[in-house]
């Protein structure tokens, strides 16, 4: 069954260093989003991603943030300079059609900065 | 502004019990709604997608429900088991685009 894969699945940095999240999403979908998770809270949206370029983004998704998307497989989460606020849980996701279809998640990227 | 809620945040039943989970949102002009499960530490992974033309869906012992006009999503799980320990989570989209507005989740407990 297809799925979305995230690497790596633990990331420690310290702080002020670019950390880059890594997702394939699932072949034939064509939107992709980050969400992020800090522990005990809700999930959170990040971006959304359509056809090469960012379609909405949340406040959280600042400056030091940025998205990828390098080759036909491929979609990266940067965060430039990172803070110890930064550390969560980053999922990535892919849907087929955007709306009205279903969202499939990653495993997840724990990122831990120090 | 767009809202989900889950209530309780925690809930303990034996197993073999049928239960239901509850989601609440502020917005009544949803696209969809999705249920997901999530185990500690891990991914979430997807359960029923409700469609806004759509009222209820099911895949095996999971039944999901929407009722737009009430703002009110419920998660039927039949005959519980041990392995749905887990916290689940239901989460709405407003847009085209997909995004998507998450609850805070249920942690559910079943006790052999």
């Amino acid at each position: 069954e297809p799925e979305v894969t995230q690497t790596p699945s633990h990331q420690v940095t310290q702080m002020g260093q670019e950390v880059i999240l890594r997702c394939v999403p699932i072949s034939n979908h064509l939107y992709f989003y980050w969400y992020r998770q800090i522990l005990g809270q809700k999930v959170e949206f990040l971006v959304s991603f359509y056809n090469n370029e960012i379609s909405e983004k949340s406040e959280i998704f600042d400056d030091q943030f940025s998205v990828e998307r390098p080759d036909g497989s491929n979609f990266t989460l940067k965060i430039r300079s990172t803070k110890l606020e930064d550390s969560a849980m980053y999922f990535c996701a892919s849907t087929k059609q955007g709306t009205d279809t279903e969202a499939f998640f990653g495993q997840g990227t724990r990122l831990t900065v120090v | 502004k767009q809202e989900v809620t889950q209530i309780p945040a925690a809930l303990s039943v034996p197993e073999g019990e049928n239960l239901v989970l509850n989601c609440s949102f502020t917005d009544s002009a949803i696209y969809n709604l999705q249920w997901f499960r999530q185990d500690p530490g891990k991914g979430l992974t997807s359960l029923l997608l409700i469609q806004s033309s759509q009222r209820e869906q099911t895949s095996g012992r999971l039944n999901a429900s929407l009722d737009k006009s009430s703002g009110r999503s419920t998660l039927y799980i039949a005959a519980s088991q041990p392995g749905d320990s887990a916290t689940y989570l239901c989460a709405g989209t407003y847009n085209q685009g997909g995004k998507l507005i998450f609850g805070q989740g249920t942690e559910l407990s079943v006790k052999p």
